[in-house]
This record gives C-alpha cells, structure tokens and sequence, in this order.
C-alpha cells in the first residue's frame, strides 16, 4: 500500500477555510484515497474519498491532481466541531477493496474562536 | 440504524484476567474488522472477517489474542492472559459487500482497555 505523508497538526480559526494536503508518492493505478475523520473518544468516520480530479459533498472537498500523487481535503469554513484528527489513506483497489486499512498518524486539526 | 455497537465501553482489569470485548456490527454488513489504538503504534488492523469467516489475522499480535465470529450479528475478541501492554482503545468495524458505501467502514465508538 502506497505510504502517506501529511502534517502533524494544524490550526485554524472559526469560518476560514482549511486546507490539508497528504502526498501519495506510490499509488498504483488502481488505488484510490480515502478521508477519515476521528474526534476524541469516538472511531474514525469517512469522510470522502476520490480516484482523481474533484469530488464534493455536504462535508468537504476532495482535490486529487491529474498525477494522483497528492490530494487535498477541504473544509469550507470550519468551526470548532471540525477540531479533530484527520487522516488520509490510499486504498487498494476500485471495487470491493478497503478492507485493510492503514491509518498513518493524522493531522490533528484545532479550530479556535 | 444504530450503528456498530461495542460492549463495554470501558473495561478496567489485572494482569492476568481474561478479558472479552463485544461487537455488533451494522445488520447487512458482510465484514467485520477489529483495530487496536495507541498513542505509540496509532490505528492498527487487528483482523478481519467475510460472512462471518476470518480473512486475515495477520495483526494479531499475539497468541493471547483470539476472534470468533459466531453468526452475522455478533463478534467478540478475548485476550487472554491480559498484560499492561495491552492498554488501549479497540475499535470494530464494519462494511457492506455491496452498494455505494461498499468501501466504507464504519467503526463503533471502542473500548478502552486498562490492564493494570
């Protein structure tokens, strides 16, 4: 599995814009990435997840360049809730797949007032 | 739906004692997975299972370690002996085999394991 590299932490402020990039130097072809979303004291809940180009839904934003090794999340105009740590896996195969997932460390996101 | 259930939600033991954990996973979900969390060794797969058959193991880190999956609704995971070292949060998770969410997990809100 293609390893990813993101930032340890981040911080923000309530009603900006938050952008995370996790790089992906090794995905293979058939490989697609996969947001996940943890608070304190629950399991990680998807997010989003893209093959290539833009996919958007009620949460966030997925930006994947056209060579597929990086990918950006975006969180328009976040607000405390979104404090959290977010983590970006590459995950094997188009269909059926995602069954073993490998969680890296995150991105540990603060919002602040 | 409720969601992927676990039982219970903390669980305070000694060294020694056998200890089980509880699963339920999402009804019509064809896998299953459970995960160990730490601060030093983040998330990790611990196993799987497909229609109630374990997949693959390779995460267990131990032979203390054990997952049974008797029927589609209910999953546990048994340390025994338990030590120290396995504190932590264990997580359980489950997928459709088919439809859009097939590639998405979702995971239960965990057990907090302390061994003193």
């Amino acid at each position: 599995l293609a390893k990813t590299t993101q930032p340890i932490s981040m911080d923000s402020y309530e009603g900006q814009e938050v952008n995370i990039t996790c790089s992906h130097n090794n995905i293979a072809t058939n490989d697609y990435i996969t947001w996940y979303q943890q608070f304190p004291s629950q399991g990680p809940r998807f997010i989003i997840q893209g093959y290539k180009t833009k996919v958007t839904n009620e949460v966030a934003s997925l930006f994947i360049p056209a060579d597929r090794k990086s990918s950006t999340l975006s969180l328009p105009r976040v607000s405390l809730s979104d404090t959290a740590v977010y983590y970006c896996l590459v995950v094997k195969g188009l269909t059926g797949g995602g069954n073993k997932l490998t969680f890296g460390t995150g991105t540990q996101l603060k919002v602040e007032l | 739906d409720a969601g992927v259930i676990q039982s219970p939600r903390h669980e305070v033991t000694e060294m020694g004692q056998e200890v089980t954990l509880r699963c339920k996973p999402i009804s019509g979900h064809d896998y299953l997975f459970w995960y160990r969390q730490t601060m030093m060794r983040g998330l990790e797969l611990l196993i799987y299972f497909n229609n109630n058959v374990p997949i693959d193991d390779s995460g267990m880190p131990e032979d203390r370690f054990s997952a049974k999956m008797p029927n589609a609704s209910f999953s546990t995971l048994k340390i025994q002996p338990s030590e120290p070292r396995d504190s932590a949060v264990y997580f359980c998770a489950s997928r459709p085999d088919r439809g859009r969410a097939k590639n998405i997990q979702y995971f239960g809100a965990g057990t907090r394991l302390s061994v003193l």
